[in-house]
């Protein structure tokens, strides 16, 4: 059983457009995470979730906003989508804040 | 702020060579520090992690020693195998900002990509 899963894995969109990535997590995590790695493998926390409550947001855009409509969910939906968007994000877990994440496969968006 | 610095790569050997990887961090508290590996198309896993100065983590060949006097955690593999092909973070984590545990919000170096040859 995959224990933290993301969908889509990839997703091509356009300039302009709005989108959702989905992540799910069948450990029974408390916490989750949402990670952007650049096209330099460059990775940085954007947001944090412990127990359906936003506790880490990093200087994010607002166009981004994630939602947490249960603990073993969270998604991140992306307004009006820019080519400097593009990138892989990473959604992870952890028993609770402070203890070891786990990460899921990526989804690998690109915009034209 | 804390931060990372990895070595710049890509990495290139061949099979059965020696590994290092060289890491250095800054951070104002007592830091845990992390090796995370990203295998082809994957997410990442973690590697090893030491949690206190002088501790050794160590996991499938690959070790790495919390030098709090040089400030730096280097990755290092006696003989790397084509199948250790990847991309290697180092990261820490400042308990200060976690309630005191060892994990937390992670801050990253740049990536490692090591490509091992036959």
């Amino acid at each position: 059983d995959t224990a933290v899963s993301q969908t889509p894995k990839y997703l091509v969109t356009q300039m302009g457009n709005d989108k959702s990535i989905k992540c799910e997590q069948n450990l029974g995590h408390d916490t989750m995470y949402w990670y952007k790695q650049d096209s330099k493998k460059f990775l940085k926390i954007m947001f944090s979730y412990n127990n359906k409550e936003l506790i880490i947001n990093e200087t994010v855009p607002n166009r981004f906003s994630p939602k947490s409509p249960d603990k073993a969910h969270l998604n991140l939906h992306i307004n009006s989508l820019e080519l400097g968007d593009s990138a892989v994000y990473f959604c992870a877990s952890s028993q609770r804040e402070g203890y070891e994440q786990y990460f899921g496969p990526g989804t690998r968006l690109t915009v034209t | 702020g804390n931060s990372v610095t990895q070595m710049e790569g890509p990495v290139t050997l061949s099979e059965e060579a020696f590994l290092t990887i060289n890491c250095t961090y800054t951070a104002t508290g007592y830091p845990s520090l992390f090796w995370y590996v990203q295998y082809p198309g994957e997410g990442l896993q973690l590697l090893l992690k030491a949690t206190k100065a002088d501790d050794k983590g160590s996991n499938k060949g690959f070790e790495a020693t919390y030098r709090k006097e040089t400030t730096s955690f280097h990755l290092e593999k006696g003989s790397v195998q084509v199948s250790d092909s990847a991309v290697y973070f180092c990261a820490l984590s400042d308990p200060r900002l976690s309630g005191g545990t060892s994990y937390g919000k992670l801050t990253f170096g740049q990536g490692t990509i090591l490509t091992v040859h036959p």
